[in-house]
């Protein structure tokens, strides 16, 4: 069976530091990749999507970056971190059919100070 | 490209009472729809999904929803709601490259 893993699960980081969150997928191959953001009481916000290695889409412009050096894996980086970077960070996989559900890991809960 | 509006950001309700959760989406195209779950500090997980044929669908946990393409609509519904199901339930439409979530609806179920 498929399985994904993100980590760290809580991170605390202060102003102007780097940043990177990491994201593997498991028990299935070529993946489209994810990465939402998820502001307190607010929904989800598509950040970066990758259809395979070395595409990546960008959604939002900010700060952050995304790489995907592998078919399985899934990175999120930011040089110089931001107050405004605070949140819930989701990492997701689906298959390459619109109709895929997504399936999600369980979350990174960033802090930066 | 396509969106998701959910009506209701918070829905009060009292145990073994009904909830419907309200979703529209507009697309251009032909849809995929979803409803999920997130639980506190936790990621998102699957309740159903729509793809093609019947327009009603059954999920997990005694969820479910119905398709009405004329009013652009997904409604979650449940016709008897128990303490664990408060969360915070997103709707979500896919037709190309990604999918789009709405802001959620926070359902809180009291005794």
């Amino acid at each position: 069976s498929q399985t994904i893993h993100q980590w760290p699960a809580t991170l605390v980081q202060p102003v102007g530091s780097p940043l990177s969150l990491e994201c593997t997928v498991e028990g299935t191959s070529n993946p489209n990749l994810y990465w939402y953001r998820q502001a307190a009481g607010r929904g989800l916000q598509l950040l970066f999507y990758s259809v395979g290695i070395g595409q990546i889409s960008s959604e939002v412009p900010q700060n952050l970056s995304a790489s995907r050096p592998q078919d399985r894996q899934f990175i999120l980086s930011s040089k110089k971190l931001l107050l405004s970077d605070s949140g819930f960070y989701l990492c997701a996989w689906r298959g390459s059919s619109y109709n895929s559900p997504l399936h999600f890991g369980n979350g990174t809960r960033l802090t930066v100070t | 490209a396509q969106s998701v509006t959910q009506l209701d950001s918070q829905v009060p309700v009292f145990e073994e009472a009904p909830v419907e959760l309200r979703c529209n989406y507009s697309s251009s195209v032909s849809v995929y729809l979803f409803w999920y779950v997130q639980y506190p500090n936790q990621g998102l997980q699957l309740l159903l999904k729509y793809l093609s044929g019947s327009t009603l669908v059954k999920g997990i946990n005694g969820f479910e929803a119905e398709f009405n393409k004329s009013q652009t609509s997904f409604h979650l519904r449940k016709p008897s709601v128990h303490i664990s199901d408060t969360a915070e339930y997103f709707c979500a439409v896919s037709d190309a490259g990604d999918m789009r979530f709405g802001a959620g609806t926070r359902l809180t179920v009291k005794p």
